[in-house]
């Protein structure tokens, strides 16, 4: 069975600074790792997306890379910004079809 | 292009009613994924599905809970006799598989609260 960990749970920063979340999976025999976004109340926006055969994708201030065999990703996010504030959530693939996820990083980012 | 669609956005029902959750996929997609959060919980899977098929079902309680994509129309997440213990936040998301990226998109979710 898959199990995803993310950490920290929270994490609280002033604007402009380089943050890295921390994801990781038991079961390294995964097909992709998505990179999600969640705003209180809403829906999950995809991030980044990571085929098990990549070692990092970018978008803009973000970067996510994937370490498969010590099951691990992380994601960057340069100079951090207020609106950056939301939950991040990490889910795993192991074949086509359902996401494993992780319980998430909720961020914050203050003024 | 529009997004993944659901409906309704909340939805309050009195225990033993029935809940009906529709989800319209982006354009061009042809896999539904259903996936529960409970209140301080993670999401997790319940369902996948394609037209007229269901792939995997193993998240999905054996009873109360059924799901459907028919040749046209929505996917529906159905709960009959629902109880307290239901209320959570139910999304839909979908994916095609040309490129064989599995990339899902979620849509805003259906919260249900049952009373």
């Amino acid at each position: 069975k898959q199990e995803v960990t993310q950490i920290p749970a929270a994490l609280s920063v002033p604007e402009g600074e380089n943050l890295v979340l921390n994801c990781s999976f038991t079961d390294s025999a995964i097909y992709n790792l998505q990179w999600f976004r969640q705003d209180p109340g809403k829906g999950l926006t995809s991030l980044l997306l990571i085929q098990s055969s990549q070692r990092e994708q970018t978008s803009g201030r973000l970067n996510a890379s994937l370490d498969k065999s010590s099951g691990r990703s992380t994601l960057y996010i340069a100079a951090s910004q207020p609106g950056d504030s939301a939950t991040y959530l990490c889910a795993v693939a192991r074949t086509l079809g359902r996401l494993y996820f992780g319980r998430g990083t909720q961020l914050t980012v203050w003024p | 292009n529009a997004g993944v669609m659901q409906n309704p956005r909340h939805l309050v029902r009195r225990r033993g009613q029935e809940a009906r959750l529709r989800c319209s996929p982006m354009k061009g997609h042809s896999h539904v994924y259903w996936y529960r959060q409970l209140p301080e919980e993670g999401l997790k899977f319940m369902v996948y599905l394609q037209k007229e098929n269901i792939i995997d079902e193993s998240g999905m309680p054996k009873e109360r809970f059924s799901a459907e994509f028919p040749k046209e129309g929505p996917s529906i997440l159905r709960i009959q006799q629902v109880v307290r213990g239901d209320s959570a936040a139910y999304f839909c998301a979908s994916s095609e598989t040309r490129g064989m990226y599995n990339e899902q998109f979620f849509g805003p979710g259906t919260r249900l609260t049952v009373l």
